[in-house]
């Protein structure tokens, strides 16, 4: 049989489109997030974090978005460029340690 | 710019036998992080290390499993006895807080 968590989710959208990837975390006591970007073969890559008394923060064409409410993390990522696909997934800390990775989402830009 | 360099790329080794996975963290960081990441899996944290010492570790960092920072430059990661389920990519990161961490490019491990 098939293994758990060899299927990501995929987000497929065209170029110049802006892309919403989002994650669920698990901890409702933690305090910082983090969005990373995996690219094939490669290690992950800090995008953009924020802090739990936040509930937005921006930078160069992505946006994060904190509902700590539901536990809800998005990535938005503004007229998505070929170079974005990759896997995407978010990471949740409390105080710098327990560490948690989601599973991803495979994001793959079309022409 | 620099970077977090990881030796080697792919190391292959019999079930039952012992690894060192290195890692040569960025220079003027404290924190210093194992991950494995079973192909198609998530990202998995194994241990946290400050100060010399474990700062944090996972249920997956058994007995098995150590870590040390030999010299100034280096952080290594041991499997003393390989079993087949280690075969993932590990991967190495470091930091100047506990915050931002900065991941090598992996190794991939294949335990046979």
């Amino acid at each position: 049989g098939e293994s758990v968590g060899l299927h990501l989710p995929t987000l497929s959208v065209q170029e110049g489109d802006n892309s919403i990837i989002n994650c669920a975390y698990s901890n409702s006591a933690s305090d910082y997030f983090i969005w990373y970007k995996q690219e094939s073969g490669k290690g992950p890559q800090f995008i953009i974090d924020i802090r739990s008394n936040m509930d937005k923060r921006q930078g160069q064409r992505v946006t994060v978005l904190l509902n700590k409410t539901v536990k809800h993390l998005s990535l938005q990522i503004a007229a998505t460029q070929p170079g974005d696909s990759a896997v995407y997934f978010c990471a949740e800390t409390q105080y710098g340690q327990n560490f948690v990775f989601g599973p991803g989402t495979r994001l793959s830009v079309l022409p | 710019e620099p970077e977090v360099t990881q030796t080697p790329s792919h190391q292959v080794t019999q079930m039952g036998q012992e690894v060192i996975l290195r890692c040569v963290p960025i220079s003027n960081h404290l924190y210093f992080y194992w991950y494995r990441q079973i192909l198609g899996q998530k990202v998995e944290f194994l241990v946290s290390f400050y100060n010399n010492e474990i700062s944090e570790k996972s249920e997956i960092f058994d007995d098995q499993f150590s870590v040390e920072r030999p010299d100034g430059s280096n952080f290594t990661l041991k499997i003393r006895s390989t079993k087949l389920e280690d075969s993932a990519m590990y991967f190495c990161a470091s930091g100047d807080s506990t915050d931002t961490q900065y991941f090598g490019p992996g190794t991939r491990l294949t335990v046979l």
